[in-house]
Order: structure tokens, then sequence, then C-alpha cells
């Protein structure tokens, strides 16, 4: 049931791009997605809703495939600021969100 | 607007006794969420709420833990009795309104350590 993510860990140099899979096994609602540093609290990048809609926050944007059940996360030109730890969480039409296990990233100059 | 705060931000004791984590949400939000995050297990819901009253517990790991939201305001996580293997760290977040277009914003969280 938790949402499989891929790859687990990317290194980068800055200026790189990565992208970062979320799938699931259930029919997705929604997917959310967020960015934690290391000894921090997770924080909110954006929320995918059901559509295929894709959104963006700075270089970081995202896309939604209602049918394959998965969502990817698109870093583009990365900068140092992006290494930390992303989670996608996967809203199945209740109230909760299931975390994926993470993907660990580092961006170094 | 403050954001979700809780407390002890570290907590160190020994095997058996009774810890209580503290929680106190976002004003106006009406759902509340209790996290445990280890290398192992990954992000972990535990246990929410939604207006004062708990919907979904099923994620709490035994009869050892217990949650409390006596009011709007606040929470509580309470282990008793404590055991090594409880070693985490502990998150509250919260989020007001249903799931799929709204947020949750999490506390710095809680670093529990079992001895």
């Amino acid at each position: 049931q938790q949402p499989v993510q891929s790859p687990q860990a990317v290194i980068l140099r800055e200026g790189e791009d990565a992208v970062i899979n979320c799938s699931s096994s259930k029919a997705l609602y929604s997917v959310h997605w967020y960015r934690q540093k290391h000894g921090e609290a997770p924080v909110f990048l954006m929320i995918l809703l059901k559509g295929g809609e894709q959104k963006g926050h700075e270089k970081i944007s995202a896309s939604f495939n209602e049918k394959k059940q998965q969502s990817s996360l698109y870093l583009t030109a990365s900068q140092l600021s992006y290494s930390g730890t992303y989670f996608c969480g996967t809203d199945h039409n209740t109230d909760k969100l299931i975390f994926g296990t993470g993907t660990r990233l580092q961006v170094f100059p | 607007d403050a954001g979700v705060i809780q407390s002890p931000r570290h907590e160190v004791t020994e095997m058996g006794q009774e810890v209580t984590l503290r929680c106190k949400p976002i004003s106006g939000h009406d759902y509340l969420f209790w996290y445990r995050q280890t290398m192992m297990r990954g992000l972990e819901l535990l246990i929410y709420f939604n207006n004062n009253v708990p919907i979904d517990d099923s994620g709490m790991p035994e009869d050892r833990f217990s949650a409390k939201m006596p009011n709007a305001s606040f929470s509580t996580l309470k282990i008793q009795p404590s055991e090594p293997r409880d070693s985490a760290v502990y998150f509250c977040a919260s989020r007001q309104g249903w799931n799929s277009n709204q947020p949750q914003h999490f506390g710095d969280g809680t670093r529990l350590s079992i001895l």
C-alpha cells in the first residue's frame, strides 16, 4: 500500500536535472510532494490533483499520470538548496496520506 | 501565523518510563496527525484526529501508545512503558480541510531516545 519511490538516492552537480518517481498500486486521487532537510521537518512543495495537472514551484515541477497511478517530480538546474529527502504522499480519496520511503537527493558544487 | 508547535524537542529517558509528547496545531486547522519517522520504516502515520475526535488509530504500534486531543489547540501522544525500539523522531502535523487540495503542516518534531 505504501507508494514506491525511485530512485532511492540521487547525486547531482549544481545545474543538473533530476526526476523522482512515485508509484502506487491503488487508484490515486491526488499526490502531495514534500522535502525534508536533515534534522528538520518535512516541508510542503506541491499537490497534484487527479486530471494530470502539472504544477510548478520555482524550478521544481511535477506531473500526475492517473492511468499509470504515478507522479513524477522534476528538478531543473538543481541548486545546493535542493538537497534533502523528497517524499510523495498519496491520497486515495480518504482524509489521510500514505508517504513513500523517500528519495535522498544530494547536490554538490 | 505560528506554525505547529511540538514539545519537547528532545527527550532522553530510560526504558520503562512514561513519555508524553505534546503538540499545538495551527489555529483553525481541524485535522491533526501524529507520525513516527525511523530510518527503517520511514514516515508512518500513527493516529489522526478530525475536530478533536480520533478517526484512525490503526497505525498505533500497540497498547503502550495512546493519544488524546482534549481540545482544538492541544494533543498528546503518550508511551507507557517506553522501550528502546520506540526511539524515533515523532512529528505532529495539522491541516485545514479535506485531503486533496490542502497541505499538511509539520512541527519540528520530538527526537526521542529510550535507553
